[in-house]
């Protein structure tokens, strides 16, 4: 059964970046898409974008498409998102999230997500 | 603004069926199937339903999905005070080549 484990919150300041990750264990991760969703504080779930790690490349929605980038280190089983340039506006608990192992994009197993706060 | 339309709000009593809808367009609903999720207070959503109409495994069946064209449904019969949460539909749009998500609606248990 996968799990997955996300880091730590992150404190930032705008125009900076931010890299969080996301450490899958207990199975493996074949052809899954690992996908990144984020919540602002009261606010309701934005899809960012997902990885399938045997594919190696990323895909975007279109709002994050050049300011985001997710990757996949195989050898550890571990997603990364990274998003430049920051604003208050990405002031956000971000979530990692598997899809493809019941159908194309439900997500189906999800990290505890990790809060960024963008202040200066 | 999302690109599928979900109600803020929503209520009922225990024991009572709830039906929470959701909008979308031909690029998202009509083309693609719909997953549901639930989100309690202060943790990760959790999947519902999936592929318009499945509950995955420890998913009561309380909760059922259906799906018409550019709207889809999730049902909750017999509503429990622990069903009281945020929900959230989305689906794959063709559009913008990505997920997208409903603004959720917020069910509360009188």
């Amino acid at each position: 059964q996968l799990h997955l484990v996300q880091s730590g919150a992150e404190e930032k300041r705008p125009g900076s970046s931010v890299r969080v990750s996301c450490q899958a264990s207990g199975d493996t991760f074949r052809s899954y898409s690992f996908n990144w969703v984020r919540q602002a504080p009261g606010q309701g779930l934005e899809w960012m974008g997902r990885i399938i790690p045997i594919g190696g490349r990323g895909n975007y929605a279109q709002k994050f498409q050049g300011r985001a980038t997710i990757t996949a280190d195989k050898s550890t089983d571990t997603i990364f998102l990274e998003v430049s340039n920051l604003t208050s506006d990405d002031t956000a608990n971000y979530f990692c999230a598997r899809g493809g192992a019941l159908s194309g994009v439900a997500l189906d197993v999800w990290g505890q997500g990790t809060t960024v706060i963008v202040s200066s | 603004q999302s690109v599928l339309t979900q109600p803020p709000s929503a209520s009922g009593t225990p024991g009572q069926v709830v039906t929470l809808s959701c909008t979308g367009s031909d690029s998202n609903i009509r083309s693609n199937t719909v997953n549901w999720y639930q989100q309690l207070p202060g943790t990760a959503p959790r999947l519902l339903i999936y592929s318009d109409i499945r509950r995955p495994s420890g998913v009561p069946d309380r909760f059922s999905g259906s799906k018409s064209g550019t709207s889809a449904s999730l049902a909750i019969s017999g509503i429990q005070s622990e069903d009281e949460a945020e929900y959230y539909c989305a689906a794959w749009d063709d559009s913008v080549r990505g997920q997208v998500f409903g603004g959720g609606t917020r069910l509360t248990v009188l």
